[in-house]
C-alpha cells in the first residue's frame, strides 16, 4: 500500500513569489493536514482538509491556503513568499477513526532566497 | 489550551536507557502518541497510548502516562546507535468527545546515541 506522498521535494524560490505544494493521502483516508516545520520550532499546525472541505486552520496568515480535491489529495499554496517561509511542510493524512493516527509524508523542504 | 512540551535534547550512551519526557494541558486528551523523525524524513508513529491507560510495553519501548500530572514518557530500553532521532509527542482529542481532532505536537526532543 503507497503511503503519503508529497511534491516536490524541494523547492527553491525567492521572496514575493508564489508556492504549491502537493500532498497525496494512503488510498482510503478522507483527511489530511498540513504542518510547518521550521527549524527549532517543532510542527506548527496549518490547515485541516476533511471530504473536500476546510476544517481547521492554525495561526497563519491569509497568504496560506489550500484546497482538498474529490479525490482527497491537496495542495499548499503560499503566497508573497517570505524568507521566514523557509521550512519543512509535512502532510500527514488520516482515517478519521480509531486511534486518529496521522500518517506521514517525508516533505517539501521550501527554501526561499 | 493545548500546549505539549518538551525538552529539547538527550544525550545518551549506546546499550543505556532513554527517557523522553513530555507534559501536555489538555486534560481531555484521549490519545497521546510518539512520533520518530529521522534526519530528512517524515514523522513515523511510534507508539500511542489510550488515556485509561498508564502503561503500555512495545519490545523496547515503554510509555508511561500520569494522568493527574499530565506527564507522558517514553522510555527506550537498550538505546542504539540506530535511536538517534527527534522524538515528538502528541496529543489528540477525539470527534466523540467533541475535540477540534487537531493533533498538537510538542517541539520535539533530539536523541543523541554516543558509542
Amino acid at each position: 500500500e503507497a503511503g503519503v506522498t508529497q511534491s516536490p521535494t524541494h523547492l527553491i524560490k525567492t521572496r514575493g513569489q508564489q508556492a504549491t505544494l502537493r500532498c497525496s493521502p494512503i488510498s482510503g483516508h478522507t483527511s489530511v493536514y498540513w504542518y510547518q516545520q521550521a527549524l527549532g520550532l517543532g510542527l506548527q499546525f496549518l490547515l485541516w482538509y476533511d471530504e473536500g472541505e476546510e476544517r481547521n486552520r492554525g495561526n497563519f496568515p491569509p497568504r496560506f491556503s489550500g484546497r482538498q480535491f474529490p479525490n482527497y489529495s491537496s495542495e499548499l499554496n503560499v503566497n508573497a513568499l517570505e524568507l521566514e517561509d523557509s521550512a519543512l511542510y509535512l502532510c500527514a493524512s488520516s482515517s478519521g477513526t480509531g486511534t486518529g493516527e496521522l500518517f506521514f509524508g517525508e516533505g517539501s523542504r521550501l527554501t526561499v532566497l | 489550551g493545548e500546549d505539549v512540551e518538551q525538552s529539547l535534547f538527550l544525550s545518551v550512551r549506546e546499550g543505556d536507557s532513554s527517557v523522553i519526557n513530555c507534559t501536555y494541558t489538555d486534560s481531555s486528551s484521549t490519545y497521546l502518541y510518539w512520533y520518530k523523525q529521522e534526519p530528512g524524513a517524515g514523522l513515523q508513529l511510534l507508539t500511542y497510548i489510550f488515556s485509561n491507560m498508564d502503561m503500555k510495553q512495545d519490545q523496547r519501548l515503554t510509555v508511561l502516562l500520569n494522568k493527574k500530572d499530565k506527564h507522558l514518557s517514553l522510555r527506550i530500553a537498550d538505546t542504539q546507535t540506530g535511536d538517534s532521532a527527534i522524538y515528538f509527542c502528541a496529543e489528540i482529542q477525539s470527534r466523540s468527545s467533541g475535540g477540534s481532532y487537531i493533533p498538537t505536537f510538542g517541539r520535539g526532543t533530539s536523541l543523541i546515541v554516543h558509542p
